[in-house]
């Protein structure tokens, strides 16, 4: 069965560090692999995606995301971190048409 | 261009009424979408609809039906409410222009069954 898992239910990052949220996946055949973000009150938001091709995809926001197959992992990460970043963060993988969500990881980046 | 929008943003019922919830794109995508968000357990996929004329189960569709009336538009109904069914309701529809794959998300309605 398909499967996404985040294993932190909140990260606190301090401003200006770098910050990794990390995704764990299970799913046959190749994987379709997204992080939406979510802020208070708001639907989710693209971040980036991962169909094909190299392995470390950028996206929104100076976010990116490195796609490990051997450890089945894509974890979101951004260089300097902003208050402004804090946020729910959701990772996703397709199957067909539809999709599977984590349960989320609340990011919390302190000034 | 307003995307996908959701109606109420708000609601509040009791046990045993009904209501239906609203959902529009206006991007033209096929594939469209209900999850509910609880606390905890990310988004959960209640019904998709693949295409006009076209619904599917997804993960938690006890207590709830789908209507695709047209392309655009793709409701939810709960007919008897269940305090269980208290939860943020997102609908979503699907970009597949380009290999986009990219979803696109309603700004959600709350609902609360006391």
């Amino acid at each position: 069965a398909q499967s996404v898992a985040q294993p932190e239910d909140q990260v606190n990052v301090a401003e200006g560090n770098p910050l990794t949220v990390k995704c764990t996946y299970s799913v046959s055949g190749n994987p379709y692999l997204f992080w939406y973000v979510q802020y208070p009150n708001r639907g989710l938001q693209f971040l980036l995606k991962y169909i094909t091709g190299d392995n470390l995809v950028k996206g929104s926001y100076g976010f990116e995301a490195e796609f490990n197959k051997s450890q089945t992992s894509f974890h979101l990460k951004k260089p300097s971190a902003l208050v402004s970043d804090s946020a729910l963060y959701f990772c996703a993988v397709r199957y067909g048409q539809n999709f599977v969500f984590g349960p989320g990881t609340r990011l919390s980046v302190l000034p | 261009n307003a995307g996908v929008t959701q109606t109420p943003k708000f609601q509040v019922l009791k046990t045993g009424q009904s209501m239906t919830l609203q959902c529009a794109q206006d991007m033209n995508h096929n594939s469209m979408y209900w999850y509910r968000q609880d606390p905890g357990m990310g988004l959960r996929l209640i019904y998709y609809s693949a295409s006009e004329g076209t619904t599917d189960k997804g993960e938690v569709p006890n207590g709830y039906n789908v209507s695709r009336l047209n392309k655009r538009e793709f409701s939810l109904r709960l007919e008897s409410a269940a305090p269980s069914q208290t939860s943020v309701y997102f609908c979503a529809s699907l970009s597949l222009g380009g290999g986009s794959y990219e979803q696109y998300f309603g700004p959600g309605t709350r609902l609360t069954v006391t």
